[in-house]
């Protein structure tokens, strides 16, 4: 079975501070690891994928096989990162993908 | 740009009542995805499909059915609609093996 644990369900931290939102997994295989981002009366969006390495908006995601860990990072956060964010995961061939409960970020001025 | 259209943003239905939400994407993705969106329980499964007429159960099936006639439109049945199906709906579609495309919502509210 595949979980994704996001303990944090809120997280509030001041303007140009920076934010780390955990993610920790349980996967037997080698998992596809996502952020998706909600914003306020916005739909759920693609943030970034692990395989991509990608920055997106000043995040970063790295995937820890060892700690079965993505954590999304950014050095310095901004009032218009408040939003939702969820972590996901892919198993193996699955086409579809398990959530985790969520974080709401709020950055305050 | 990918779009998911749903086709109702907000609907209050009777306890009891059959209430079908309906989905439609224009990219031609083989995927589609029902999930529930509930504060603190995050995103849930509820069904997916991969292929015209195909269909598998995810997470919580339980009181929904779907049905996928055409290859964009997938749709959601709450056979007999109950107030602990008050939610909100999300759909979504993807090619094989990327990230998915997300539907605004629509939010359900059974009394």
């Amino acid at each position: 079975a595949q979980r994704v644990t996001q303990p944090e369900k809120l997280l509030s931290v001041f303007k140009g501070a920076p934010v780390e939102l955990k993610c920790n997994y349980s996967y037997s295989g080698s998992p596809e690891l996502f952020w998706y981002v909600q914003y306020s009366r916005q739909r759920l969006q693609l943030l970034l994928r692990h395989i991509s390495r990608e920055s997106i908006k000043g995040f970063t995601a790295d995937l820890n096989k060892g700690e079965t860990s993505f954590h999304l990072k950014k050095p310095f956060a901004q009032e218009e990162d408040s939003a939702m964010y969820y972590c996901a995961l892919r198993g193996g061939s699955a086409r579809q993908l398990t959530f985790g409960s969520g974080t709401q970020l709020t950055v305050l001025p | 740009d990918v779009k998911v259209t749903q086709s109702s943003r907000y609907l209050v239905k009777r306890t009891g009542e059959k209430v079908f939400l309906e989905c439609v994407q224009d990219m031609d993705h083989e995927n589609m995805f029902w999930y529930r969106q509930d504060p603190g329980l995050g995103l849930r499964l509820i069904y997916f499909s991969y292929d015209v007429k195909m269909k598998e159960k995810g997470d919580i099936p339980e009181g929904y059915s779907v049905s996928r006639e055409k290859k964009e439109r997938f749709s959601l049945i709450l056979e007999s609609a109950s107030t602990n199906q008050t939610s909100m709906y999300l759909c979504a579609s993807s090619p094989s093996a990327y990230g998915y495309t997300f539907g605004s919502g629509t939010r359900l509210t059974v009394v």
